[in-house]
């Protein structure tokens, strides 16, 4: 069966470290997104991606980039760790089909503490 | 900018009515609701393509008003199973940058 995978799904890290999360898809879809879920914001989108070679910044991209070297992985780097970027991050991605007939599939999420 | 929902929070009794908001200050073309379960990933409910469109899942249904750019929820006669997060979602004019709503924390009480 197709999936959506996240790994790892638990990190520590520490202030000023790098880190990267990874995202791997094989529902071959051409639309990949990273969101970050914290109380009281809901679901705020960071980067997305419409295929390989694209990436698009979201609302809250500032301290993240990401890379589509392919259509199965969009992996998101916290260039910098820091305390504020601690959060559960989700990854998801869609066929990209008709606009506003998109329905995204997540993965399980990665949560990630900065000391 | 992310679509409001209101209420942020909403306690029910099992077999109780609620209704949840998703209000956005830019056009909405289409407006999609997911519900997440605590610790789990969001998923899918349904998607309103055009304006007055209404749907229904389970007792689950919901409208969209496309002039007023504002969407309902309704959960009728509510089950434990209802717990959760609700958040409506959209991906705007044309593209596909989907973003989603401030969230709803629903709580079924037995």
């Amino acid at each position: 069966d197709a999936e959506i995978t996240q790994s790892p799904r638990h990190k520590i890290t520490e202030t000023g470290r790098q880190v990267t999360l990874a995202c791997h898809q094989t529902w071959n879809h051409n639309n990949m997104f990273w969101y970050r879920q914290d109380l009281g914001h809901g679901l705020r989108l960071i980067h997305y991606s419409y295929g390989v070679q694209d990436t698009n910044k979201g609302e809250v991209s500032d301290g993240y980039s990401v890379s589509r070297s392919n259509t199965e992985d969009l992996p998101l780097t916290l260039e910098s760790a820091a305390s504020s970027q601690t959060s559960v991050y989700f990854c998801a991605s869609s066929s990209g089909g008709p606009s506003g007939a998109n329905v995204l599939t997540f993965g399980a999420g990665s949560r990630l503490t900065v000391l | 900018q992310q679509p409001v929902q209101s209420p942020q929070a909403v306690i029910l009794r099992e077999g109780e009515d609620a209704v949840i908001n998703c209000s956005s200050s830019k056009a909405l073309y289409s407006v999609h609701w997911y519900r997440q379960k605590h610790g789990e990933a969001p998923v899918f409910l349904m998607i309103l393509l055009k304006g007055g469109e209404q749907k229904g899942h389970e007792k689950i249904s919901a409208s969209f008003n496309e002039k007023k750019q504002q969407s309902s929820l309704y959960l009728t006669a509510s089950q434990l199973s209802y717990s959760g997060t609700y958040f409506c979602g959209t991906d705007g004019s044309g593209t596909y940058k989907y973003i989603f709503g401030t969230g709803t924390r629903l709580k079924v009480l037995a």
